[in-house]
This record gives structure tokens, C-alpha cells and sequence, in this order.
């Protein structure tokens, strides 16, 4: 089963769009991190949101940890914003290693 | 660069031959993960470690790998015997309790 589940799979947008990521967890849950990978690229990390609302340039996360789900919400997107993101959660019982998401394919086009 | 270090970049092995990983956290950082990442199985856990002690082990993982770490600031991760499904990229992060988790640029390792 898989305990992170993200959605949509894949997502094309027009520059200048909004897009909103999905990742929803199937056991409780202390933190979610949100990452960024280009292909062949580093993991890089965009937002570590324990709960509620964060905020970093144009990225929002907004993470719910009682109904189990954290969004991603992207404005004004660019070109650069293509590539893949991850969402993944902390388990609250013991160990602190993340659980990854399958994450979200981002394609952003002129 | 402060950030996490991994060595080499690429590495090729043929079947059967034992490959070491090294792995050099962010300063100060007391948690360290190795995790395997392909595309059909997305980033798997490997090993976690919280100041030096081994905290979790990927469970598939047991039997050929082993990740160890030999001060706080070093970790190695060894594949013995390499297998052609082993071909994957090694990806080792670190943390401060707590705190964001930072990934390195990671092995790609290629089993022939």
C-alpha cells in the first residue's frame, strides 16, 4: 500500500497559470516536506511545513495533519518550475525517515 | 559548499563485485538517511541513522547492504554482491533533529 499518495501524476501548464499539487498520507503524520527534482538533478528542498500555512516566493503549502493531506499550490508559473515534485511525510511512531510520495510531473510551456 | 557530499558521482560495477558509497552530512546535522531512488519504485528507504546509531533499515535492504557510520561527520554504504537490479541512483540526506531534510546529488550506479 502506498502510504503517501500524490496527485495528479502529471500536470502541463501554460506560463503564468496556477497549479495546485495534492498528497494525501494513509497513517498520521507529524511534518511534511515538499521537494523539487529537475531530471538528474538534486533533491531540493522547497517547504517544510509542520502544519498550517507556509509560504516561500510563489509556492504555498497548506498542510491539514487531522485529515491527513498537504497541497501545493504554485502561482504565476514559469518555465522553470518543470520537473518533479515530491511530497513526504514524517511517521509520528518512532523513526524519523520520510516516506515519499510517487510525486507530481510538472510541465510548464511558453 | 555546506551542503550534503556524496562520492562518486558514478559508478559502474560488474555483477558480484562489492562498490562502497561515502557520504559527508551538512556539519553539525545528527540524522542521516540513505535511500535508493528509480523510477519504478520511486525513493526507498535504505538505512537511518540519529547520531550514529542505526535507527531503521529498510527491510528488502538487509541482506546485500549495509550502511554505516564511522564518525558523525562520514557514512559509507556498501552493495555486496551487486546485482544488475541494483542499477539505481543512492541518494544520502541529512537533518538536524527536527529540521528540513537536505539531499546530496547522489550515486548513479550502473550493475553490468
Amino acid at each position: 500500500e502506498q502510504q503517501v499518495q500524490q496527485s495528479p501524476a502529471s500536470l502541463v501548464l501554460q506560463e503564468a497559470e496556477n497549479a495546485e499539487l495534492q498528497c494525501s498520507f494513509s497513517i498520521f503524520t507529524n511534518q511534511v516536506q515538499w521537494f523539487y527534482q529537475r531530471p538528474g538533478g538534486r533533491l531540493v528542498s522547497l517547504l517544510y511545513n509542520p502544519s498550517g500555512t507556509k509560504q516561500s516566493g510563489r509556492l504555498t503549502s497548506t498542510t491539514v495533519i487531522k485529515e491527513r493531506r498537504s497541497s501545493l499550490h504554485i502561482s504565476s508559473s514559469q518555465i522553470t518550475d518543470s520537473g518533479t515534485y515530491l511530497c513526504a511525510m514524517e511517521q509520528d511512531q518512532g523513526g524519523r525517515a520520510l516516506i515519499f510520495g510517487t510525486g507530481t510531473t510538472v510541465s510548464v510551456s511558453p | 559548499d555546506a551542503g550534503v557530499t556524496q562520492t562518486p558521482r558514478h559508478e559502474v560495477a560488474e555483477k558480484g563485485q562489492t562498490i562502497i558509497l561515502k557520504c559527508e552530512p551538512v556539519s553539525g546535522h545528527n540524522d542521516l538517511f540513505w535511500y535508493r531512488q528509480t523510477k519504478i519504485q520511486g525513493l526507498e528507504l535504505l538505512s537511518y541513522f540519529r547520531s550514529k546509531s542505526l535507527m531503521e533499515d529498510g527491510g528488502a535492504f538487509k541482506d546485500r547492504f549495509k550502511a554505516e557510520m564511522l564518525n558523525s561527520s562520514f557514512s559509507t554504504l556498501k552493495i555486496q554482491p551487486t546485482e544488475p537490479k541494483d542499477s539505481a541512483v543512492y541518494l544520502c540526506a541529512s537533518s538536524f533533529w527536527t529540521g528540513e531534510v537536505f539531499f546530496g546529488k547522489g550515486t548513479r550506479l550502473t550493475v553490468v
